[in-house]
Formats: C-alpha cells, structure tokens, sequence
C-alpha cells in the first residue's frame, strides 16, 4: 500500500515556464512533507519542506504547497530550467514510535526542462 | 563541512552472501537512517540509529541488521542476499532523531547475482 504516491512518472517543460509536481499521500499523521531532487549518480538532494501546519512555503524559484483536506502537494518551480532537469521524489514523515522519524517517498516524477 | 559518505560505490555478490555497506556521516549529526532504493521506485527506509541504538525500523526482515558506533558512522549488514536485494542503498544523516530533513549520501549500489 502506496503511502505516498506521484501519478506522473515524467514531466516535460519549456525552459522558463512553471514546472507542477504533484504527490498525494493516505496517511492523515503525516506532519512533515518534503521534496528531494535527484540527479543520476548521485543521492538525493534536499530542496524545500513545509510542515502540516502550513500552507504554502517559498523559496527562490521553488514554491511547495499542501492540502491537507485533499492530502495533496504540489511543487512549483518558476522559471524552470534546464539545471532542473532530474527526478523529484516527495517524501512524508510522522513521528514513530522510539521517535523516530521516518520518511516514506513517492516514486518520483523524472523532470525535464527542454532549452 | 564534511558531507554523508558512502563506501563501497558499488559490489556484485552472488545470492546466499553476506555484504557489509559503510557510511560517515555528515559533521555534526548523530542520527542515521539507511535506505534501499529500487529500480524505478522511492527510497524505501531501512532503519534509524541515534546514539548508537536502533529506534526505528521499516519492514525489512531481520537479516538487514545494523550498527552505529560512538563517532556516529554506520554500518548495514545484509545476510543470506536474495537477488531482490539488488538495490542502491542509501545512508542519510540529520542532526537530531526527531526533524525530518535528511542528508543523504551518493548510495551503495549492490548487485546480487
């Protein structure tokens, strides 16, 4: 049972315009979202987060926002470019128990940005 | 700032084997998680260690086992390999159990044959 789900394996985009990732999650104790950019040979890379207590986060061309009523969020790249071209995983946390906090990830968008 | 880092990059094993993957973490932080990566999907987390302790775990069977030691670098010890470990696995570091934010490092990518 997928936790944490991005429906669009890829995404294509002109250099300049939104790029508009998408995930929605399942589970309702999940306080903590993130996304990780990831390019091939490398480990994921950290990029924004926004807790459950809000709505909207920015920062520089990267914008994530949630609803929590639709269990939805999306992340706004503006302008996109062609540097942005990698895979974009969502990820979720909840507080377990001994206090750890795990993340559970999507299965990532593959963005690419065409010059 | 010294980053996660990962050894060894890669490794080939042949099913039944045993394999021991390392990772440093980043300066400053005492937790670490590990991650198996597959084909197309998600990390999927392993398990946490902070002060040297396991306080956390995903649903992994026991012969994925685990260390940290006092200078908070990890081990993960995989026994009896299954060609569905076949992975990347990925070592993430943070400065405390409790946020979210995960530094990972570049990932072990273990083929089983």
């Amino acid at each position: 049972d997928q936790q944490v789900k991005q429906n669009s394996p890829s995404l294509s985009v002109q250099e300049g315009r939104i790029s508009i990732l998408n995930c929605d999650y399942t589970n309702s104790m999940f306080d903590y979202f993130l996304w990780y950019k990831k390019y091939p040979a490398e480990g994921p890379t950290f990029l924004i987060s926004i807790s459950s207590i809000k709505d909207k986060n920015e920062d520089g061309r990267f914008t994530v926002f949630l609803n929590k009523s639709a269990k939805h969020l999306s992340l706004h790249i503006v302008p996109s470019q062609p540097g942005d071209s990698a895979v974009y995983f969502c990820a979720a946390s909840e507080i377990s128990s001994g206090s750890a906090r795990q993340l559970t990830f999507g299965s990532g968008t593959q963005l690419t940005v065409l010059p | 700032e010294t980053g996660v880092t990962q050894s060894p990059t890669h490794l080939i094993k042949t099913r039944g084997q045993q394999v021991t993957l390392r990772c440093s973490s980043q300066s400053g932080h005492n937790t670490v998680s590990w991650y198996q990566q597959a084909l197309g999907q998600g990390p999927q987390f392993i398990f946490q260690y902070y002060r040297e302790e396991e306080n956390g775990r995903g649903n992994f069977p026991p012969r994925f086992s685990g260390l940290q030691f006092p200078n908070y670098s990890s081990e993960l010890n995989v026994n009896a390999l299954e060609l569905d470990d076949s992975a990347l696995y990925l070592c993430a570091s943070k400065a405390a159990a409790n946020t979210g934010e995960l530094f990972f490092g570049e990932g072990s990518r273990l083929t089983v044959l």
